[in-house]
């Protein structure tokens, strides 16, 4: 069975530093990766998402992620982040199905303190 | 402008008072879903819907029932809501053409409450 592991509960960091988000899958099929976002009382929202071609991956608010396909990874960085950063952020695959489903992450809390 | 809108945002009933909460998309997409946030265990999908009259069951389905009459719309109907479904619930839609995952759209989320 398919399954997504964020080997990070919460991560706190300081405004202006780098930040990476972990994410590991597990899938014996083609996968298709995806980060959300939720900020506080919202819903999610997409951040970016991997579905083919180039393994670097560029998102919204200066996000981006990189495929592994050998370490089975899609780890979500940024350079330098900003106190608006902070949210709860979920990694997902699609499902085998082929159906359109996603497995998410149980989500890491990105904390950016001043 | 484009969205998914559940109503409503924020409920709280009593156990065994059967309560529906609506979700509605105004992009045309074929594909629905139904998920649950807890602490700690992120979202798991409830039940979810690839067109008119067709849905399926995800990973809790237990004690929640959907329909799809509409494209649009996608209620979530607890026929006997119990303390174990507190929850903060959210719909979304995605094209889901061919099959191909893409990109879903959330709502805002329905925090609901079973006392």
């Amino acid at each position: 069975a398919q399954s997504v592991t964020q080997l990070d509960s919460q991560v706190p960091v300081f405004e202006e530093a780098p930040v990476e988000l972990r994410c590991n899958y597990s899938s014996s099929v083609s996968v298709y990766l995806f980060w959300y976002v939720q900020y506080p009382n919202q819903g999610l929202q997409l951040l970016l998402k991997y579905l083919s071609g180039s393994t670097l991956v560029k998102g919204i608010n200066g996000f981006e992620a990189e495929f592994n396909k050998s370490q089975t990874s899609f780890h979500l960085r940024k350079p330098s982040v900003h106190i608006s950063d902070t949210a709860e952020y979920f990694c997902a695959v699609s499902d085998e199905s082929g159906q359109g489903n996603l497995i998410f992450g149980k989500g890491t809390k990105l904390s950016v303190k001043p | 402008e484009a969205q998914v809108t559940q109503n409503p945002r924020y409920l709280i009933t009593v156990t065994g008072k059967k309560l529906t909460v609506t979700c509605s998309q105004n992009m045309n997409h074929e594909y629905m879903s139904w998920y649950r946030q807890d602490p700690g265990l992120g979202l798991r999908q409830i039940y979810y819907s690839m067109n008119v009259e067709v849905t399926d069951k995800g990973d809790v389905p237990e004690g929640y029932k959907v329909s799809r009459k509409e494209k649009r719309n996608f209620p979530l109907i607890l026929e006997s809501p119990s303390p174990n479904q507190t929850s903060l619930y959210f719909c979304a839609s995605s094209s889901g053409t061919s099959g191909a995952p893409d990109t879903q759209y959330f709502g805002p989320g329905t925090r609901l409450t079973v006392l």
